[in-house]
């Protein structure tokens, strides 16, 4: 089966530009899941999605950072404006339910300059 | 609130040596621990998962983890490394009550010829 699909894979901008980032899940899967990993961390958490309603987005920087699922398959997280902080490897997961194991992506790597 | 805490940031062995890679996990919940595989630009793969079932999990690629609650370990090992072994390495622990995943800073995996 095809696997977790994001784009672009990298993309390199200067600060208070705009980016945004896109996620096809797994066919079927209605959770999904953007984190964000700094070089040297693990993975955390932006926003959880089931379906295309918000389960969870206590991590995710309101102020600049937004994402949408409509019609609960594809995802789009954007970035407005971009800070120097913000330079990391954002991953998309998906899961077939919450309790589910969750598939990740390739991540695209942004780096903000 | 559950942690993990990854008591290597990087571990390097010959190949055909046996490889141990380190977690230590916080949990106030009946905890689910996994260790996820990241290779260079790939997305993060599961090697295997402990949910309350038997201590010592098998996983791919000849890896396993023992569960041990009175030492809150749950440390990786495998028998002899192979070069494609060399990887990053992502100790993460879930609670029961919220499955979400908390994943711990890393461990970088290099293998010597």
């Amino acid at each position: 089966e095809a696997g977790v699909a994001q784009s672009p894979r990298y993309k390199i901008i200067e600060k208070r530009q705009s980016v945004a980032f896109w996620c096809n899940p797994i066919s079927g899967h209605a959770t999904l899941y953007w984190y964000q990993q700094i070089l040297g961390q693990g993975p955390k958490l932006l926003i959880q999605f089931q379906n295309n309603g918000v389960v969870d987005d206590s991590q995710l920087p309101k102020d600049r950072f937004s994402a949408e699922r409509l019609k609960g398959v594809d995802s789009t997280l954007k970035i407005q404006p971009a800070k120097l902080e913000d330079s990391a490897v954002y991953l998309c997961a998906s899961s077939f339910g919450t309790i589910h194991e969750q598939f990740f992506g390739p991540g695209t790597r942004l780096t903000v300059l | 609130a559950q942690s993990v805490t990854q008591l290597d940031s990087h571990v390097s062995v010959s190949e055909g040596t046996p490889v141990l890679l380190r977690c230590n996990y916080s949990s106030s919940y009946s905890p689910s621990l996994f260790w996820y595989v990241q290779h260079p630009n790939k997305g993060l793969q599961l090697l295997l998962k402990y949910t309350s079932a038997a201590t010592l999990v098998k996983g791919i690629n000849g890896f396993e983890a023992e569960f041990k609650k009175s030492e809150t370990s749950f440390h990786l090992t495998k028998p002899s490394a192979h070069m494609s072994d060399a990887a990053e390495y992502f100790c993460v622990v879930s609670e029961s009550n919220d499955y979400k995943l908390s994943f711990g800073a890393g461990t970088t995996v290099t293998v010597r010829a």
